[in-house]
């Protein structure tokens, strides 16, 4: 399996702070044919199903707002979130669908400081 | 537009045999390569993906658990169904399906998911 481990376990945030959570996979989840790091992002608020925010490592999602932006490629990624807004308070989860047995990060609690 | 819903028991007793059922629209295994998954999620535990089946009908199953669970579907209801045997407490937790897709050699993530169905295994 490709582990897929977040950093940090939580965070309390200021409202217009900018955040980012660190994700590193156990192997490259780079696709050499095409360039794209298979990774996604994903957010969960209390009570809800994930909802995707970032594939390919950097692409957003349609009607995710600009201030969520994706980066890094092979093992390392980051998730960026620039103006936090009180709506932003979530769980946010990495994925590889590298492999078809995806894996998830054990995620990242994001409170309200 | 594209929806998900599972369905099936909220409580089963450890030893027993669990099957949920996800009932889609908005997508088609006979005219998509499209994908479902099942994934869990344990009370504040992270998502544990669980198995998928594919539109040619291949299954994957998480190493885990493979001896314990079965993926089918039923293309023509727009259903997939995820039976696991032998259910234990740590079972517990809430089971989503979602949907994936393919076009051509470019593979997407879980876009939609449904909402979830908790399980609880307590005797």
């Amino acid at each position: 399996d490709i582990v897929m481990t977040q950093s940090p376990d939580s965070l309390a945030v200021s409202l217009g702070d900018r955040v980012t959570i660190n994700c590193k996979s156990s192997q490259s989840v780079l696709f050499s044919s095409n360039s794209k790091s298979y990774v996604a992002w994903y957010q969960q608020k209390a009570g809800q199903s994930p909802k995707l925010l970032i594939y390919w490592a950097s692409t957003r999602e349609s009607g995710v707002p600009d201030r969520f932006t994706g980066s890094g490629s092979g093992t390392e990624f980051t998730l960026t979130i620039t103006n936090f807004q009180a709506e932003d308070v979530a769980v946010y989860f990495c994925q590889q669908y590298y492999r078809t047995a995806n894996t998830f990060g054990q995620g990242t609690r994001l409170e309200i400081k | 537009q594209i929806t998900l819903k599972e369905s099936g028991p909220t409580l089963v007793k450890p030893t027993q045999t669990l099957t949920l059922t996800c009932t889609f629209s908005g997508f088609s295994f006979d005219t998509d390569e499209v994908i479902v998954g099942w994934i869990r999620q344990a009370p504040g535990k992270p998502l544990e993906w669980l198995a998928a089946i594919f539109w040619h009908d291949d299954k994957q199953y998480t190493p885990s658990l493979r001896s314990r669970l079965t993926i089918t579907k039923d293309a023509s209801r727009n259903q997939v169904f995820l039976t696991m045997t032998n259910a234990d407490h740590v079972d517990t937790a809430t089971y989503y399906c979602a949907h994936r897709r393919r076009k051509g050699d470019i593979w997407f993530p879980f876009d939609y998911w449904g909402q979830g169905t908790l399980v609880t295994v307590s005797s």
